[in-house]
């Protein structure tokens, strides 16, 4: 089945760690999403890319970092230096940018 | 950065009732999107709609760009439709969401 899996569905972080989620895709999008889900609030994007090897800052980019090394691979790096990273992550691709986007079941980060 | 406005915040429903939820945003946007995210926190989409109407079963959505508006009819409720639902606007290559619509049916 065609689709977008993330993985873990569930993490814990220690504080002073860094942590990644993982991203695939095998819909042949050009372009993927990173956003953040805050209780009771919408999505914030963090970044986005429109094509293999490029990436670009979204609204919220600062203690995070992205790679994206394969198309079908966008994995998100939560840094020591995001101060309050619990919150619910979720990954999205379409297939370019101005297409409609779809969305993986999402990764709950949580610190110990 | 565009501003996206849902209404009402929370909805409740007795079930097989009929509503409307509203989005309004700030500027010209390239596209829009309705979704719904079920308790379990899946985003799932129901409409890609930049302007005109669609309908898909007892949903339907309207979008008027040149006034900046889009609404979502859900008709014949049922407890399933529970959940919160957004309106997501997109310029820049970026899709900026709203705060969403919490809707509860009950039985």
């Amino acid at each position: 089945d065609g689709g977008i899996t993330q993985s873990p569905k569930y993490l814990f972080r220690k504080e002073g760690q860094n942590v990644t989620l993982s991203c695939e895709q095998n819909l042949n999008h050009d372009a993927m999403y990173w956003y953040r889900q805050d209780p009771g609030q919408g999505l914030r994007l963090i970044y986005y890319s429109q094509i293999v090897n490029d990436f670009q800052k979204g609204d919220i980019a600062e203690g995070y970092s992205v790679s994206r090394e394969k198309k079908e691979s966008f994995p998100l790096t939560v840094t020591s230096a995001q101060k309050n990273p619990t919150a619910f992550y979720l990954c999205a691709s379409s297939r370019q940018v101005n297409q409609p986007q779809h969305f993986g079941d999402g990764t709950r980060l949580s610190i110990l | 950065g565009i501003q996206v406005e849902q209404s009402p915040p929370d909805l409740i429903l007795q079930e097989g009732a009929n509503s409307t939820l509203r989005c309004n945003f700030s500027d010209s946007v390239n596209n829009l999107q309705w979704f719904h995210q079920n308790p379990w926190g899946q985003l799932i989409n129901l409409f890609y709609i930049p302007s005109g109407t669609k309908q898909n079963g007892r949903l339907s959505a309207t979008t008027v760009a040149t006034e900046r508006y889009s609404l979502l009819y859900i008709s014949s409720s049922q407890t399933t439709d529970s959940g919160v639902y957004f309106c997501a606007v997109e310029s820049d290559y970026k899709l900026s969401f709203g705060a969403g619509t919490t809707v509860t049916v009950r039985a």
